[in-house]
């Protein structure tokens, strides 16, 4: 059984510019969530996708946007870079045996904007 | 709104001394709370899930109660390999899909030898 994988591991980017970040979804889950880790924080929710549509957002601005392929892999786009975007972001899978709500996690997308 | 918050941020033992972390919720419809471990530089890892009042789930050292308030991780005889941050969640009533958690900041849990 693969697990959740993210890429890239960390990445620095200026103010004003875009990023993707990429995620693997373990086998057998058909549903991505995307959360936000501040440094000291827990993660907060950004959106979740099921069957390749948004299924649920949090309260994160439009330029944070998705995608869900038909393989359940998925991406998470954020534009306009903000200093606050500064954070680790999850990846998490769900569907599988245990439920929508027991979530496997990637190992994140440390994101640095300078 | 719902709420989730825990204590303390952050706690150190000997190895071997017992202790209990808090995790308290204020949600409108309780479907469940969750307890996951993150290691540094890792993604949390799911621990428990429980579902009503006076449920328990062990694992090795580790033990998860709830009471209609709160919940508690009873770590009993700690080794060094239980250091992490342990989180706690519960689902967003008001999210509108399953998967989408509220989670505490957590309680960083340092073990000595």
């Amino acid at each position: 059984e693969t697990g959740v994988t993210q890429s890239p591991t960390h990445l620095i980017k200026t103010r004003g510019q875009q990023v993707t970040l990429r995620c693997s979804s373990q086998s057998g889950h058909n549903t991505v969530s995307w959360y936000q880790q501040a440094l000291g924080q827990g993660p907060q929710f950004i959106f979740q996708y099921y069957r390749e549509e948004e299924n649920g957002r949090g309260n994160f601005p439009p330029r944070f946007s998705g995608l869900q392929f038909p393989n359940y892999s998925s991406e998470l786009n954020v534009n306009a870079l903000e200093l606050d975007d500064s954070a680790l972001y999850l990846c998490a899978s769900s569907g599988g045996l245990a439920g929508a709500n027991v979530l496997t996690f990637g190992a994140g997308s440390r994101l640095t904007v300078l | 709104e719902d709420q989730v918050t825990q204590s303390p941020e952050a706690l150190r033992l000997q190895e071997g001394e017992s202790s209990s972390l808090n995790c308290s919720y204020t949600v409108s419809g309780l479907r469940g709370l969750f307890w996951y471990r993150q290691d540094p530089g890792k993604g949390p890892e799911f621990l428990f899930t429980l579902y009503s009042a006076g449920e328990e789930k062990e694992k090795e050292r580790l033990k998860a109660t709830l009471t209609k308030k709160e919940s508690f991780l009873h770590i009993t005889a700690p080794k060094p390999e239980d250091s992490a941050t342990y989180l706690c969640a519960v689902p967003n009533y008001y999210g509108g899909s399953q998967g989408n958690l509220i989670f505490g900041k957590g309680t960083k849990l340092s073990v000595k030898p």
